[in-house]
């Protein structure tokens, strides 16, 4: 089965363009996460989805992080604009709710460079 | 809020030799999660454990969660190469959710050959 996929894997783009990063679920999966990565701060949520609702959105950093979940298998992540305090890596990650575990599965990530 | 914190944040060590990271909660835990994210790659699930005082291994990797439930601890047995990466681990939120995890800042494990 594949697992968490998401798009691009590498983004250069310059200071006050948008960026819409995407990501697939493990299917059957009814839980979603978007996570940044940076060294200073470490892995931080950023929202979670549950049966494509956003349930805890308090992690995006400002009003210029949007997230949309339209059905079970896509989502995105914009920034716009975006700043160079912007680049990170960000990881989207799935799981079953109610499931035993809690177990998250990442996906490959993308890495965000904004000059 | 809750804070999961981690030691020591680098370890390097001779090829052999043994490895211990530790994580501490600032809450009481359900359960607890350990993660590797190999350089360039992305975290992978290891294991959970669940009960107070759990001990699990899987070949060279020992884990432990504390009587507490607010600690735990990953040990590594002899190391090699392929045990390079960054170890995490991660507790569900207190309050919240139970799917909503807090990582600790990792530990960064390098082994020279």
């Amino acid at each position: 089965d594949a697992g968490v996929i998401q798009s691009p894997r590498h983004e250069v783009t310059e200071m006050g363009q948008e960026v819409t990063l995407r990501c697939k679920p493990i299917s059957g999966h009814n839980s979603l996460f978007w996570y940044r990565q940076t060294m200073m701060r470490g892995l931080e949520l950023l929202i979670y989805f549950n049966n494509n609702v956003p349930i805890d959105d308090s992690g995006m950093p400002e009003d210029r992080f949007s997230a949309k979940m339209p059905n079970a298998s896509f989502s995105t992540l914009k920034i716009q604009p975006s700043e160079p305090r912007d680049s990170a890596v960000y990881f989207c990650a799935s799981n079953i709710q109610g499931h035993q575990t809690d177990t998250q599965y990442f996906g490959p990530g993308t890495r965000l460079t904004v000059l | 809020g809750q804070q999961v914190m981690q030691i020591p944040q680098y370890q390097h060590v001779q090829e052999g030799e043994d490895f211990t990271t530790y994580c501490n909660s600032s809450t009481t835990l359900s359960n607890i999660q350990w993660y590797k994210q190999r350089p360039g790659g992305h975290p992978v699930f290891l294991i959970q454990l669940v009960k107070s005082g759990e001990v699990k291994k899987q070949k060279r990797l020992t884990f432990q969660f504390g009587e507490a439930k607010k600690n735990s601890s990953l040990h590594i047995t002899a190391t090699q190469t392929t045990d390079v990466g960054t170890y995490f681990c991660a507790g569900p939120r207190s309050g919240g959710s139970n799917y909503k995890l807090t990582f600790g800042k990792g530990t960064l494990l390098t082994v020279n050959p």
